[in-house]
C-alpha cells in the first residue's frame, strides 16, 4: 500500500461547481498535514495546512478524519484559476523532517 | 524577494558525463531537500539536509550525491548520470519544524541522452 494515496483524475468541473478530493495514508502515526497546487509541472505551492479540527481558508476547506486515515479538499464555486493539479502531502512519523507526496488529483475547471 | 533558485532550468546531456544541479535559498531556512518528479509517481525525495554539514537519503538517493557546506546551498550532484534519471527535479527548504510549509525552487527538468 501506498503511503500517500490520491484518485488522479482528471475532475472536469463546470465554473462555480464544487468539487471535492480525498486523499488516505497509511501510517496512523502521521501528524502533520497539507494540501499544494502544481500548476503544469511548476514548483508546487503550499495551498493550506490541514488541522484536526478542519479549517478553512476562503472557498478551500480541508478536513481530517484520522478514525478513516483521510483527509479532504473541499473547493467552493471553483473558478477557472483553480485548474492545477492538487497534491496531499504527510509527514513521516519517526523522522519529522520527512514529509511523503501523493502523486497528485489533476483538476480542470471548464467555462 | 524570498526564494529557492535552481541552475540550470533545463539541461540535456549524455550518459555517464557529471553535473551538478545547484540550489540556493536565502530565508536562513535550516532544512533542504531535493526530490524528483516522475508522471503517475508523484514526488520522491531524494536527499535531505537537517543543518550545514547534516544529509541524510531520502527515498531514492541512488545515483545521487549532495553536499551541505553552507547554509543556503545545496548541490545536488550525479556523478555519473544515466536515461533513468531523466526527470524533473525540485529543491526545497523550510525552517526546522515539520510542521512548517516548504518553499520550492522553479524545478529543474533533465534529460540524459
Amino acid at each position: 500500500r501506498k503511503e500517500v494515496e490520491q484518485d488522479p483524475g482528471p475532475f472536469n468541473v463546470p465554473e462555480g461547481a464544487t468539487v471535492a478530493f480525498n486523499c488516505t495514508y497509511s501510517n496512523s502515526a502521521s501528524q502533520s498535514f497539507f494540501w499544494y497546487r502544481q500548476d503544469c509541472r511548476k514548483e508546487p505551492k503550499l495551498l493550506m495546512s490541514v488541522y484536526s479540527s478542519g479549517n478553512e481558508d476562503g472557498r478551500f476547506t480541508a478536513q481530517l478524519n484520522r478514525a478513516s486515515q483521510y483527509i479532504s479538499l473541499l473547493i467552493r464555486d471553483s473558478k477557472l484559476s483553480d485548474s492545477a493539479t492538487y497534491l496531499c502531502v504527510v509527514n513521516r512519523p519517526g523522522s519529522a523532517r520527512q514529509l511523503t507526496f501523493g502523486s497528485g488529483t489533476q483538476l480542470t475547471v471548464l467555462p | 524577494e524570498a526564494q529557492v533558485t535552481q541552475n540550470p532550468r533545463y539541461l540535456i546531456t549524455v550518459t555517464g558525463k557529471k553535473l551538478t544541479v545547484t540550489c540556493s535559498q536565502n530565508m536562513n531556512h535550516e532544512y533542504m531537500s531535493w526530490y524528483r518528479q516522475d508522471p503517475g509517481l508523484g514526488l520522491r525525495q531524494i536527499y535531505y539536509s537537517m543543518n550545514v554539514e547534516v544529509t541524510d537519503k531520502g527515498d531514492v538517493p541512488e545515483g545521487y550525491k549532495v553536499s551541505r557546506k553552507e547554509k543556503r546551498n545545496f548541490p545536488l550532484i550525479l556523478e555519473s548520470p544515466s536515461p533513468n534519471q531523466t526527470s524533473l527535479y525540485f529543491c526545497a527548504s523550510r525552517i526546522g519544524q515539520a510542521n512548517q510549509p516548504q518553499h520550492f525552487g522553479d524545478g529543474t527538468r533533465l534529460s540524459i541522452l
